[in-house]
């Protein structure tokens, strides 16, 4: 089955920063990848998706970049604020959306 | 989009006892319903999942079942809770057939103690 592999586990970073999240998948027939963020005690929210015929996604401060031949993709985030604060999840999916998630980043961004 | 309705929101249960937990969908029908367990606030296990009516897959073994008696309802159950069995749960929802937005209901935390 699909194993899906998250690094880091914990992001600190600056207000103003940037911070990157990286994931790795297994299963080359995966063709949907989404990206969750969780606040502490709520429910995960998607915040940004990418499909496999796609490279490059980009919404406001976030983007999402997929490489199917290295089966890795990662989430971007600019200039971060502390309200980016949270966990985030990665997920790779295939056929009729059977989702295996990433273990979470953990990311704190300091004023 | 999908509504996801999940309770009780918090429980404490004692070892033994036996767990029914909750979760309603709105706004689709014939959705794929999944159960998730999040531990220690971090990965999210998939439990069991179901493409339709009594259609019930489980990914890992345990203790818990679910079933789906109608086509947007999906019941976690247990006869005898455990320890390891606390945590969050999660009830989510996507659109049958089609691969894409996972919709999550708020969770039940469950303390097993």
């Amino acid at each position: 089955g699909e194993n899906v592999e998250q690094h880091p586990s914990t992001l600190s970073v600056q207000e103003g920063d940037s911070a990157v999240i990286k994931c790795t998948y297994s299963d080359s027939a995966s063709n949907y990848f989404p990206w969750y963020k969780q606040e502490l005690g709520k429910r995960p929210q998607l915040i940004i998706d990418i499909r496999s015929n796609v490279g490059e996604k980009k919404d406001q401060r976030i983007a999402v970049t997929l490489n199917k031949t290295a089966k890795h993709f990662s989430l971007h985030i600019t200039e971060t604020q502390p309200e980016d604060s949270a966990v985030y999840f990665c997920a790779a999916s295939r056929a009729w959306g059977k989702f295996q998630f990433g273990a979470g980043t953990q990311v704190v961004v300091t004023p | 989009s999908q509504t996801i309705h999940q309770w009780p929101a918090t429980l404490v249960q004692p070892v033994g006892s036996p767990l029914s937990l909750e979760c309603t969908v709105e706004g689709t029908s014939n959705p794929n319903l999944y159960w998730y367990r999040q531990a220690a606030g971090r990965g999210l296990q998939l439990l069991f999942y179901s493409v339709g009516i009594g259609q019930i897959s489980s990914e890992v073994p345990q203790n818990l079942s679910a079933s789906r008696p109608q086509d947007r309802q999906f019941i976690l159950s247990s006869k005898k809770l455990l320890l390891s069995d606390s945590g969050f749960y999660l009830c989510a929802s996507n659109q049958a057939g089609y691969t894409g937005e996972l919709f999550f209901g708020e969770g039940s935390r469950l303390t097993v103690l």
